[in-house]
């Protein structure tokens, strides 16, 4: 069945470091690839989609780009801020439900 | 557009008691997912329904499990004889019928159920 593999956190970072959260997946067929962003107290939020392979998703200066040789849809931002302090999840779409990882915390220190 | 609804917030109940959560998606939204997310873990999928018809089941709803559709618009999910491992935030997503852009659902903030 599909899987997604996500790096453990938590992730501490301190202000205006760069961020990297490594995603890999094993699916069947053509997924499309997601992060969704968990603040505490709220529900998931989506962060950035991909469909296919080689488009790259982006928002809020968070990156990621599908890479299909290598299955992965690893997470990226040049600066965080502390405002960025949530759990993030690598999920992927090939069918009706979405898959997701087990999600990384990102502690973002000033 | 005023999101997904999920009530109550957080529900705790007696280990043996029902409970029932209610979801409202997006209005325009047609189909409707339930999933199940436990702490450490990304949310593990339960059903779907399109419209009124529930189309997709995991294992992972056992028999005391029941969630319903009527009317294509809310949904509900209720739990029988709870158990403490059903203790956990239950959350609802949305999304329209597949388009080019992929399956994109929109989540509520979920129910928490504590089963004491």
């Amino acid at each position: 069945g599909d899987s997604v593999t996500q790096m453990e956190g938590p992730v501490t970072l301190s202000e205006e470091a760069f961020l990297t959260i490594n995603c890999t997946y094993t699916a069947t067929g053509y997924p499309s690839l997601f992060w969704y962003v968990q603040y505490p107290g709220e529900g998931l939020q989506l962060l950035l989609k991909a469909t296919k392979a080689d488009d790259k998703g982006s928002n809020k200066g968070f990156e990621a780009t599908y890479r299909k040789e290598t299955t992965s849809f690893h997470l990226e931002k040049g600066s965080v801020q502390v405002s960025d302090s949530a759990v993030y999840f690598c999920a992927l779409t090939s069918d009706q439900k979405v898959t997701f990882g087990t999600g990384t915390k990102l502690q973002v220190i000033p | 557009d005023t999101g997904v609804s999920q009530n109550p917030r957080h529900k705790i109940t007696k280990r043996g008691q029902n409970v029932t959560f209610r979801c409202d998606p997006i209005s325009e939204h047609n189909r409707l997912y339930w999933y199940r997310q436990t702490l450490g873990q990304g949310p593990e999928f339960l059903t779907y329904f399109q419209n009124e018809a529930q189309l997709e089941k995991s294992r992972l709803l056992s028999d005391r499990f029941s969630a319903e559709r009527p009317k294509g618009s809310f949904s509900t999910l209720e739990i029988q004889r709870t158990e403490q491992g059903d203790s956990a935030m239950y959350l609802c997503a949305s999304s329209k019928k597949e388009t080019s852009l992929g399956n994109i659902q929109y989540f509520g903030a979920g129910t928490r159920l504590s089963v004491l």
